[in-house]
C-alpha cells in the first residue's frame, strides 16, 4: 500500500542533542512538508520541499534543518539550537500539482528532557 | 496561501448536521479550498476540496459561495467519531503546476454530543 511513514512514533532525547526524524513516502510525490504541533494548537510549517535537492524555510525554521537527497525521503533534524523542541511533528506530501490532496504521516512525538 | 478564518470551536448533537464555516476572502481565482480533519494525536486526513462548484463525497459536502469568499463543510449526520479538529485551507496554486507553502491555521474543534 502506498503511504507516508514517520518513525519512530515516540522519541526521547536529552537536552542539547541533535535528533533526526524520519519521513518516507512511496506515493511518488514531488512535494514534502514538515509541521510542528503544540498542545491545543494548529499546525505550523517548518520546512517544505517541492522537488529533490531543493527546500524552503517555512514559518518556524529556526533550530531545524532538512535535506531532500531522494524523492522518497525528507528527514528533519531538530538541532540543539531549537529552544523548545518538545512537540508533535507531522510530515506530509503532495503530488505537487495544484489540485491534489496532502497525505500525512501519523506523526512523531518528540520529548526532550 | 490565502488566509482562512474559522471559528475556534463548535458543538453538534449526534445525528444532526454539522455545518462548519470558513472565510477565505483573499482567495485567488485558481486556488482550491481544501478541508482536512485531525483526530487527536493523529495526522490530518483529507475530507474534500473544491474550486467553485459544490462538491459531495462519502464523507461530506462542500458548499462554496458564488464569490468564493467563504465555504461551509457539511457533515450530514454527525457521529461521535466526527469529533475532531477541522482545518480549511486554500493553498497557493501556481497555475495548476505546483503550490509551495501548505499553511494550516488553528482550525475548528468540533465536538459531537450524544
Amino acid at each position: 500500500d502506498g503511504g507516508i511513514t514517520q518513525s519512530p512514533k515516540y522519541l526521547f532525547r536529552k537536552e542539547g542533542q541533535n535528533v533526526t526524524l524520519s519521513c518516507e513516502q512511496n506515493l511518488n510525490h514531488d512535494a514534502m512538508y514538515w509541521y510542528r504541533q503544540d498542545p491545543g494548537q494548529g499546525l505550523r510549517l517548518i520546512y517544505y520541499s517541492q522537488i529533490v535537492n531543493d527546500f524552503q524555510k517555512g514559518d518556524i525554521a529556526e533550530g531545524y534543518s532538512v535535506s531532500r537527497e531522494k524523492k522518497e525521503s525528507f528527514p528533519l533534524t531538530v538541532t540543539s539550537a531549537q529552544k523548545n523542541p518538545t512537540a508533535f511533528y507531522l510530515c506530509a506530501s503532495t503530488l505537487g500539482r495544484g489540485d491534489t490532496e496532502a497525505f500525512f504521516g501519523q506523526g512523531t512525538r518528540l520529548t526532550v528532557v | 496561501d490565502a488566509k482562512t478564518t474559522q471559528p475556534p470551536s463548535m458543538d453538534c448533537a449526534e445525528g444532526r448536521a454539522a455545518n462548519l464555516p470558513c472565510n477565505h476572502s483573499t482567495i485567488s481565482g485558481n486556488e482550491y479550498v481544501y478541508w482536512y480533519r485531525q483526530i487527536h494525536s493523529q495526522g490530518p486526513q483529507y475530507i474534500i476540496h473544491g474550486l467553485k462548484n459544490n462538491e459531495t463525497n462519502e464523507m461530506a459536502s462542500l458548499i462554496i459561495t458564488e464569490d468564493r469568499k467563504s465555504s461551509t463543510l457539511i457533515l450530514p449526520h454527525a457521529t461521535l467519531r466526527d469529533t475532531a479538529v477541522y482545518y480549511c485551507i486554500a493553498p497557493t496554486n501556481a497555475g495548476g503546476t505546483s503550490y509551495g507553502k501548505l499553511t494550516f491555521g488553528q482550525g475548528t474543534i468540533l465536538t459531537v454530543h450524544p
